[in-house]
């Protein structure tokens, strides 16, 4: 059983339009967060929720919007795409809000074109 | 801003010796850290954590806290090119929404 679950792995689409990441957790964690890894594998944090509540926003456009149906399940919707937003996408939960271990989904690999 | 700085690297050693991976940071109140291992094309993993000044070991990993010098640092002792990959230094904040900042990482080659 995947622990932390992302689709899609690789998304490949043109400059201007919407797409989704989705994530789904099976730990029974309380945060989830998605994280943006550029091509020199910096690892930055975009977003994070709390039972579905949003905690943590960072700068990051407003095209980005994250979704949390329910503790388990953190989406990612992206309007506009931009030859800048090519990066690979990770999803992430933890127990305790960022003080525990992060349990990293396999991440989803996009390309705008 | 906080930040997490690591020397980017890479950072090559033979098979076998000691490889030493070093990160600073400037949030003087983080309480936590953590080194993450990531494999080219894979996600994160972490290795090891540590809380208290000092060193804590597990298994060929030592990880070693300074909060007076906010520097952190993991050696893997007997390296194998299995450890061959990308090592992340990961700080937690504090105040407000406490959330955990990663550094770019330093790349290991462990050379046969």
């Amino acid at each position: 059983d995947t622990a932390v679950s992302q689709t899609p792995k690789y998304l490949v689409t043109q400059m201007g339009n919407d797409k989704s990441i989705k994530c789904e957790q099976n730990l029974g964690h309380d945060t989830m967060y998605w994280y943006k890894q550029d091509s020199k594998k910096f690892l930055k944090i975009m977003f994070s929720y709390n039972n579905k509540e949003l905690i943590i926003n960072e700068t990051v456009p407003n095209r980005f919007s994250p979704k949390s149906p329910d503790k388990a399940h953190l989406n990612l919707h992206i309007n506009s795409l931009e030859l800048g937003d090519s990066a690979v996408y990770f999803c992430a939960s933890s127990q305790r809000g960022g003080r525990e271990k992060l349990f990293f989904g396999s991440g989803t690999q996009l390309s705008v074109l | 801003q906080k930040e997490v700085e690591q020397n980017s690297g890479p950072l090559s050693v033979p098979e076998g010796a000691i490889a030493s991976l070093n990160c600073t940071y400037s949030d003087r109140g983080s309480q936590s850290f953590f080194w993450y291992r990531q494999y080219s094309g894979k996600s994160p993993e972490l290795i090891m954590f540590i809380y208290s000044n000092g060193d804590k070991e597990d298994g060929r990993f030592t990880a070693q806290l300074n909060k007076a010098s906010q520097y952190v640092s993991l050696l893997i002792r007997d390296s194998q090119p299995s450890d061959s990959a990308t090592y992340l230094c990961a700080v937690q904040t504090q105040g407000g929404s406490e959330k955990l900042v990663f550094g770019k990482g330093t790349k290991l080659t462990v050379n046969p």
